[in-house]
C-alpha cells in the first residue's frame, strides 16, 4: 500500500506563473487535508477536502489559491501569480474516518515550491 | 495566537537517557492531541496520540502524558537513540470541529542525540 504521493517534490517558478500541486491520498483514505510550512515556522492547516467536496477551506488565502479533489485522480492545490511569499513546503495528508471521530493523518513528502 | 505551544526550539540528550519534549495548548476544546516526527525534506510522520479521556499512553520507547488541567502534554523517549534525532511536532485537534479534524500545530522542537 502506497503512503500519500506528492508530486512533484520541488517546483520552481517565476513570479507571475501558476504551480500546480498534486496529491494521491492513500489508498482508501477519502479525506484529504493541504497544509503550508513557511521557514522557520509550524504546519499551517490550509485546506480540508472530502472527494468532490470542500469541507473546510478556512486557512487558504481568499485569493491566488484554489483545491479540488476529484472524483478520479489526485487532489490539486492550484496557485495562480505566485509570488515570493508563496515560496514554502506545502504537504498533503490524507486519513481514514473512524467512528470515533480520532484518527492520525499520513503525509506525504511535501512540496517545496520556489518562486524566483 | 499560537494555539499549540513547543518552547523548547531544540533538546540535546545522550544515547541512552531519557527525551523529554514539553508541550502547552491554550485551547481548552482541544481533545485529540498527537505527536510527529519530521526529518529534513520528508514529511511529518506520525508517532503516537492521546485522546483527552486519558491521560498516558504508552508504544514501545515513546510515551505520550497529558494533563489536561495544565493543558500539557509531554513525550517521553527512552532510551534515546542517535536514528530518534529529528523535528517533532505537537498536533491538537478540536472536538467542536465536528466532521473536521484539522491538525493544530506546534513550531516544533528539534531533538539532538548524540551518541
Amino acid at each position: 500500500n502506497a503512503g500519500v504521493m506528492q508530486n512533484p517534490r520541488h517546483l520552481v517558478r517565476r513570479r507571475g506563473q501558476e504551480a500546480r500541486l498534486r496529491c494521491s491520498p492513500m489508498k482508501g483514505h477519502s479525506h484529504v487535508y493541504w497544509y503550508r510550512q513557511l521557514p522557520e515556522e509550524g504546519l499551517k492547516f490550509m485546506v480540508y477536502l472530502q472527494k468532490e467536496n470542500i469541507i473546510d477551506e478556512s486557512g487558504m488565502p481568499k485569493e491566488r489559491f484554489s483545491a479540488e479533489f476529484p472524483k478520479e485522480g489526485p487532489s490539486i492545490l492550484r496557485i495562480q501569480q505566485v509570488v515570493r511569499g508563496d515560496s514554502a513546503a506545502y504537504f498533503c495528508a490524507s486519513s481514514l474516518r473512524t467512528s470515533a471521530g480520532n484518527t492520525e493523518a499520513f503525509f506525504g513528502q511535501g512540496t517545496r515550491l520556489t518562486v524566483v | 495566537d499560537q494555539q499549540v505551544k513547543q518552547n523548547s526550539p531544540s533538546l540535546s540528550v545522550q544515547e541512552g537517557r531519557i527525551s523529554i519534549l514539553n508541550c502547552d495548548y491554550t485551547n481548552s476544546m482541544f481533545d485529540y492531541f498527537l505527536w510527529y516526527k519530521k526529518y529534513p525534506a520528508e514529511g511529518p510522520t506520525f508517532l503516537i496520540s492521546i485522546s483527552s479521556i486519558k491521560d498516558k499512553n504508552e508504544d514501545g520507547r515513546f510515551t505520550v502524558f497529558l494533563n489536561k488541567s495544565a493543558k500539557h502534554l509531554s513525550l517521553h523517549i527512552v532510551p534515546s537513540q542517535p536514528g530518534d534525532s529529528a523535528v517533532y511536532f505537537c498536533a491538537a485537534s478540536d472536538r467542536n470541529a465536528g466532521n473536521n479534524r484539522k491538525l493544530i500545530w506546534g513550531l516544533g522542537t528539534s531533538l539532538a542525540v548524540n551518541p
